[in-house]
């Protein structure tokens, strides 16, 4: 199995341009997630969906849209990019709740906003 | 005080050390708990749950203080494989995803 996986995994990008950050997972996971963590800093929650068709905002949503329209896909979008939105974005995925069940985290994707 | 707050670190020691981390938490109603492995420019890993009553994974022993509000990680005789970041996470509420990610302690074992 594949797992998670994410594309690209390395974009500069300008100012203002949008970019759609993609990724899918092979297990059958109802919940998915997007995270960014920056540099010395937790990873913090995005967005996240607990099966297609259903999404919520994580702590940190202002920039960012996503949408669930399979099991297999949570692609999350970036439509004005900022200097501050230069992180390291983490897709993870599980079965049920974080509660109790440990994420599955892709390899992640490292974005600069110039 | 923070959600989750750990030692940053680096603790830096030599081969067949042990070595233990803390984590506090805010939250007295946190439910879940768990500590994460994270390799330099890699993608975080469960390294174990933590479980009320303590836990141990071969070299590694996981014990939760809810009275205090902490957890800990003990590592015995460790491995030059054992160099990375150990995350402390912590699940606030039993639905939903509240899951919160300290920023992590650096090991750093030599030989």
């Amino acid at each position: 199995n594949a797992g998670v996986t994410q594309t690209p995994k390395f974009r500069i990008l300008k100012i203002g341009q949008s970019m759609t950050l993609q990724c899918t997972q092979d297990m059958n996971h109802n919940y998915m997630y997007w995270y960014r963590q920056d540099p010395g800093m937790g990873l913090k929650l995005i967005y996240y969906s607990v099966g297609a068709g259903i999404t919520d905002k994580g702590e940190v949503p202002n920039g960012y849209n996503v949408s669930r329209s399979t099991t297999e896909d949570f692609p999350l979008r970036l439509e004005l990019a900022a200097p501050s939105q230069t992180s390291v974005y983490f897709c993870a995925s599980s079965p049920v709740s974080s509660y109790n069940s440990p994420l599955h985290f892709g390899n992640g994707t490292r974005l600069t906003v110039t | 005080r923070k959600e989750v707050e750990q030692d940053p670190g680096p603790f830096n020691v030599p081969e067949g050390a042990t070595v233990a981390f803390n984590c506090t938490y805010s939250n007295s109603a946190s439910q879940s708990f768990f500590w994460y492995r994270q390799d330099c420019r890699k993608e975080p890993k469960l390294l174990m749950s933590v479980y009320s009553s303590g836990n141990e994974d071969g070299r590694f022993t996981a014990q939760l203080n809810r009275a205090s509000q902490y957890i800990s990680l003990l590592i015995r005789d460790s491995k030059l494989s054992d160099s990375a970041t150990y995350l402390c996470v912590v699940n606030m509420k039993q639905a939903g995803t509240a899951l919160i990610f300290g920023k992590g302690t650096t090991l750093s074992v030599s030989s």
